[in-house]
């Protein structure tokens, strides 16, 4: 069975401070993980992937994840955070065959601060 | 860019009628998906299709629910009865089936049951 588990469901940054959404996975099989961007009264937007080529993970919007095996983490980061960054996001897991269903986490609300 | 539609937008119905939410994926994928997302909770998966039959589909996806490809580019979710819990967002998503399943998920249409 696949997981994955958000710790806190709403994180609030300053404006140019750090943002850091956590998000560890349970999977009995190698993973593929996913980091999802909701922006209010839209659908779901992909920011990033990891399908096992590298461990940190480069998305749209300046924002990136790391892989960690052994910590069973795949936490989404941005160096700099931008008022337009405020929205919900979602990390997911899905298995490695055709028609895998996607498992997301309870999401995380990200508000910025000016 | 090739994406997913559906429609509509917004669905009003009265608690005990039929609905049917339609999507049109995109044309080279092969695989097709209903999500679901009650207000303030987390996307959940419905039901996944391929080659014309269910290929995976949660408890959710009870009797009152159905899917549908009547023709060659709509995939449809029928709920046959609909009930006050049923209001939620639904999103339809499709692939490719690559190694990776990478999701593409269509705007969503909100369901409201009165």
């Amino acid at each position: 069975a696949q997981s994955v588990t958000q710790l806190g469901s709403h994180v609030s940054v300053s404006e140019g401070a750090l943002v850091l959404l956590r998000c560890n996975y349970s999977s009995s099989v190698p993973p593929y993980l996913f980091w999802y961007v909701q922006y209010p009264n839209q659908g779901l937007q992909l920011l990033l992937k990891y399908t096992s080529a590298a461990t940190l993970v480069k998305g749209i919007n300046g924002f990136e994840a790391e892989f960690k095996k052994s910590e069973t983490s795949f936490h989404l980061t941005k160096p700099s955070a931008h008022m337009s960054d405020a929205a919900e996001y979602f990390c997911a897991v899905t298995g490695r065959s055709s028609a895998s269903k996607i498992i997301f986490g309870s999401g995380t609300r990200l508000s910025i601060r000016p | 860019e090739p994406e997913v539609t559906q429609t509509p937008s917004h669905q009003v119905t009265q608690m005990g009628q039929e609905v049917i939410l339609r999507c049109v994926p995109i044309s080279n994928h092969l695989y097709f998906y209903w999500y679901r997302q009650i207000l303030g909770q987390k996307v959940e998966f419905l039901v996944s299709f391929y080659n014309n039959e269910i290929s995976e589909k949660s408890e959710i996806f009870d009797d009152q629910f159905s899917v549908e490809r009547p023709d060659g580019s709509n995939f449809t979710l029928k709920i046959r009865s609909t009930k006050l819990e049923d209001s939620a967002m639904y999103f339809c998503a499709s692939s490719e089936g690559t190694a990776y399943n990478e999701q593409f998920f269509g705007p969503g249409t909100r369901l409201t049951v009165l």
